[in-house]
């Protein structure tokens, strides 16, 4: 079975900080993705990696960064948080190329900026 | 205008009823289509692909209708287990990216 972790479920933020989400996948999945979800919204890409080192931004992608240093893992940055970056975080990973493949998501983290 | 829209629901139904979710896409550069299920507070999973022939598991149909950039998900014989979020997936051609409507919420009541 396909695993995608994430390193936290929950976290709680001060405005100004700054924020490492940590995903990591042991499928060996080229592409990896950080979206956030919120009610009423649905899920919104922010950012994507098709390899190691390689990003592109999502629909989303202002105020926040990523890293893909390994292949199984891609890290999200709020270089510094603010309370409208409170949101549910997802990372999926799937295989490229292969468009009639899932997507694979990890359990989420919760994020609360105060 | 989205470019994948759902009717957010909710639709409650008894158990036993059949319900039928629609969803409509606004690229007709898109190659694939999926239903996802998100549990609440749980993350998204694969329920079913979608097939330009239409496709069948056990009490779930989805049907895609190209000309009118239309996808449908039929549950019959709803359960109870079957409350949850059903999300409308479409993958442009060409891209890796998966793109998603806001979801139709299910709610299954005895």
């Amino acid at each position: 079975d396909v695993k995608v972790t994430q390193s936290s479920r929950y976290l709680v933020k001060r405005t100004g900080e700054k924020v490492f989400l940590e995903c990591v996948q042991d499928m060996d999945h080229e592409n990896m993705f950080w979206y956030r979800q919120d009610p009423g919204l649905g899920l919104r890409l922010i950012y994507f990696s098709y390899d190691v080192k390689m990003k592109e931004k999502g629909d989303i992608p202002e105020g926040y960064s990523v890293s893909r240093e390994k292949k199984e893992r891609f890290s999200l940055i709020l270089e510094s948080a603010s309370t409208n970056q409170t949101s549910m975080y997802l990372c999926a990973s799937s295989l490229q190329g292969a468009t009639r493949e899932t997507q694979y998501f990890g359990p989420g983290t919760r994020l609360l900026v105060l | 205008r989205k470019e994948v829209e759902q009717d957010p629901g909710p639709f409650n139904v008894p158990e036993g009823a059949t319900v039928a979710f629609n969803c409509t896409y606004s690229n007709s550069a898109s190659q694939s289509f999926f239903w996802y299920r998100q549990d609440c507070r749980k993350e998204p999973k694969l329920l079913m692909s979608v097939y330009s022939s239409g496709n069948e598991d056990g009490r779930f149909t989805a049907q895609l209708n190209r000309a009118s950039q239309y996808i449908s998900l039929l549950i019959r014989d709803s359960k109870l287990s079957d409350s949850a979020t059903y999300l409308c997936v479409v993958i442009l051609y060409n891209t890796d990216k998966l793109i998603f409507g806001t979801g139709t919420r299910l709610q299954v009541f005895p």
